[in-house]
């Protein structure tokens, strides 16, 4: 079983607030992504990480940002959610090695009003 | 044009039948692909990996990959109820500080009892 753990599971905020989502894991993994998921519809890859300090964008523009202070902590932050923000994050960390296994998060579904 | 191509379905096949799930990729430098399954509402979880040309079965799954033509398929022999859900496929690349894994949209999977 994967060791990885998002809060919040749900989050209903209303327009103009700032939003953490947190992402840990015990794995001791170097790296670390987020993908946006809305339903029915494919993850985009967001944000990633390949150790403490490092911290690229992905594929699909986000106004999130994240940081990397810790090997086992990854929050993504939004500083002022917008209802376009509304969807499913999913924090994901991998295994060594261009075969390793990414394990995912629970998710932290996101409603902004 | 997609990174990772898939069909989105349904793909509807009777207990007991081959599935048969394609996909398709458009980075030759790409290094590893993966199929994920995810069940609604919850997170992608790890079938196979496969980065070599040719097949690799585990169980009742065979993934399949032929790099010439960047194509991925995956089957599933005797498929159960409990196998619908829908497959994603997702290519890695790693070099360096870039460490990404796409995904494609997914295919669901409708099993008939």
């Amino acid at each position: 079983e994967a060791d990885i753990y998002q809060t919040p599971r749900y989050l209903v905020i209303g327009t103009g607030k700032k939003i953490t989502l947190e992402c840990s894991q015990t794995m001791g993994h170097d790296k670390m992504y987020w993908y946006q998921q809305d339903p029915g519809m494919e993850l985009h890859l967001i944000h990633y990480s390949y150790g403490v300090n490092s911290t690229e964008k992905g594929d699909l523009s986000s106004e999130s940002t994240v940081s990397r202070i810790r090997t086992e902590h990854f929050p993504l932050t939004l500083e002022s959610a917008r209802p376009s923000h509304t969807s499913q994050y999913l924090c994901a960390s991998k295994s060594v090695g261009p075969t390793g296994e990414l394990f995912f998060g629970e998710g932290s579904r996101l409603t902004v009003l | 044009q997609k990174e990772v191509e898939q069909n989105s379905g349904p793909l509807s096949v009777p207990e007991g039948a081959i599935a048969s799930l394609n996909c398709t990729y458009s980075d030759r430098g790409s290094q590893s692909f993966f199929w994920y399954r995810q069940y609604s509402g919850k997170s992608p979880e790890l079938i196979m990996f496969i980065y070599s040309n040719g097949d690799k079965e585990d169980g009742r799954f065979t993934a399949q990959l032929n790099k010439a033509s960047q194509y991925v398929s995956l089957l599933i022999r005797d498929s159960q109820p409990s196998d619908s859900a829908t497959y994603l496929c997702a290519k890695g690349r790693f070099s360096g500080g870039y460490q990404k894994v796409t995904f494609g949209i997914g295919t669901k999977l409708q099993v008939i009892p």
